[in-house]
């Protein structure tokens, strides 16, 4: 079955602690992306890569790091994580390395950072 | 930034009857794609409908249609005969320059 998987689905943690959101990937898609989304705002970009070992900032990447070192992975990174980062994230995979076909979901991952 | 906008936050239709989600864009390209994205209670972000600008007829989806007006960089989504299942966030989104564009969201209840 094609499918994006992120881990976990939930977390709680405490500012200031890192901590890393996996993404994987099953559809050997080109591009890979994270979003978070909050009340109001919609989903906004975090950061992308069109490849491996290639990834650029989208609107919103202050606070968060990535790394594509493989096509099916691409892990979100809070170094230090601040309560303005709690938020619902998703990766997503399309298959052009441009980005702009349809964007296949991952489930999700409620993070609340106290 | 592009900017997508939703400009109705919430609608609600009667089951059976037929509502239109509205949503502009800005873009200068000629050549792309829009995209209506279905967010259930679950979370779960699920692709409704997708339209490619070069062409003239408008998708449709089963009972999910678009009028996409290119000229107004106006692209609304039509929901026909809604269904209880229907209720959910609905978001319009379009990529541009190797990123993606989402809307605000219309939160779209349906009253049995």
């Amino acid at each position: 079955e094609a499918q994006v998987t992120q881990n976990p689905r939930y977390l709680i943690t405490v500012t200031g602690k890192k901590l890393t959101v996996t993404c994987s990937q099953n559809m050997n898609h080109e591009y890979m992306s994270w979003y978070r989304q909050d009340p109001g705002l919609g989903l906004r970009q975090i950061y992308y890569s069109m490849n491996v070992e290639v990834t650029d900032k989208g609107d919103v990447p202050e606070g968060y790091k990535v790394s594509r070192k493989e096509k099916r992975n691409f892990p979100l990174i809070l170094e230090s994580p601040s309560p303005n980062q709690t938020s619902l994230y998703f990766c997503a995979t399309s298959p052009l390395p441009s980005g702009t076909d349809t964007q296949y979901f991952g489930p999700g991952t409620r993070l609340t950072v106290l | 930034a592009q900017t997508v906008t939703q400009s109705q936050p919430e609608m609600s239709v009667q089951e059976a009857e037929t509502v239109t989600l509205s949503c502009t864009y800005d873009t200068s390209e000629s050549d792309y794609y829009l995209f209506w994205y279905k967010q259930p209670p679950s979370r779960q972000m699920i692709l409704v409908i997708r339209q490619e600008a070069y062409k003239q007829q408008n998708a449709t989806e089963n009972r999910f249609s678009v009028n996409f007006q290119k000229a107004a960089k106006s692209f609304s989504l039509k929901i026909s005969d809604s269904q209880l299942g229907d209720a959910a966030m609905y978001f319009c989104a379009y990529p541009y320059s190797n990123q993606f564009y989402f809307g605000t969201g219309t939160s779209l209840t349906v009253i049995p």
